[in-house]
């Protein structure tokens, strides 16, 4: 079946570091993939997406590349603010004949909390 | 444009007791969508409409029942409260094609 699996957290990063979630999913056919995120209080926001293969999506200085070899879409940003601090959530919406269906899969979510 | 509304934002109810969960878009969107987040567990859908009279099952459906009688509204019933749907529940909705899926602020409910 389909399905995501990320990294469990809590992430607790010092700002300007390297912030990497690793996610990877499991699918038939050519899923499309995103990354949501959800501050404190709040309800999900899309961050960035990706269709096809060796697709980069990228928002807000965070970037995900769609492997298809590895089956994965690990979200990444060079230099993290305390205001990053937030839930992200990895998901997948499945591939079915005539396109992708209308439904989300989502992983567990990864809390990241930045340090001033 | 006010995006996905949702109220009440917190609810405390006693087992057995029923109530509606309120969704609406103003965004014309076609798709509606409803999911509840438990902790750790992330988000599992629990009912979908691809538009107005036409609704279908998630992931968990048991224990509520939607409607969909406007493109506006998608309420969210739940008839005999139980401890196990303590969660926050999450509307969202998105338009035809593109598959952003835009959320509410989202219920936090309490079963005692």
């Amino acid at each position: 079946g389909n399905s995501v699996t990320q990294m469990e957290g809590p992430v607790t990063l010092s700002e300007e570091a390297f912030l990497t979630i690793n996610c990877t999913y499991t699918a038939t056919g050519y899923p499309s993939l995103f990354w949501y995120v959800q501050y404190p209080g709040e309800g999900l926001q899309l961050l960035l997406k990706a269709t096809k293969a060796d697709d980069k999506g990228s928002n807000k200085g965070f970037e995900a590349t769609y492997r298809k070899e590895t089956t994965s879409f690990h979200l990444e940003k060079g230099s993290v603010q305390v205001s990053d601090s937030a839930v992200y959530f990895c998901a997948l919406s499945p591939y079915e004949y005539g396109g992708a269906t209308n439904k989300l899969i989502f992983g567990t979510g990864t809390l990241l909390a930045v340090q001033p | 444009n006010a995006g996905v509304t949702q109220t009440p934002k917190f609810r405390i109810l006693k087992i057995g007791q029923s109530m509606t969960l309120q969704c609406a878009q103003d965004m014309n969107h076609n798709y509606m969508y409803w999911y509840r987040q438990d902790p750790g567990m992330g988000l599992k859908l629990i009912y979908y409409s691809v538009g107005a009279g036409i609704t279908d099952k998630g992931e968990v459906p048991n224990g509520y029942n939607v409607s969909r009688s406007t493109t506006e509204d998608f309420p969210l019933r739940l008839e005999l409260a139980a401890p196990s749907q303590t969660s926050v529940y999450f509307c969202a909705s998105r338009k035809t094609g593109p598959e952003t899926q835009y959320f509410g602020p989202g219920t936090r409910l309490l079963v005692l």
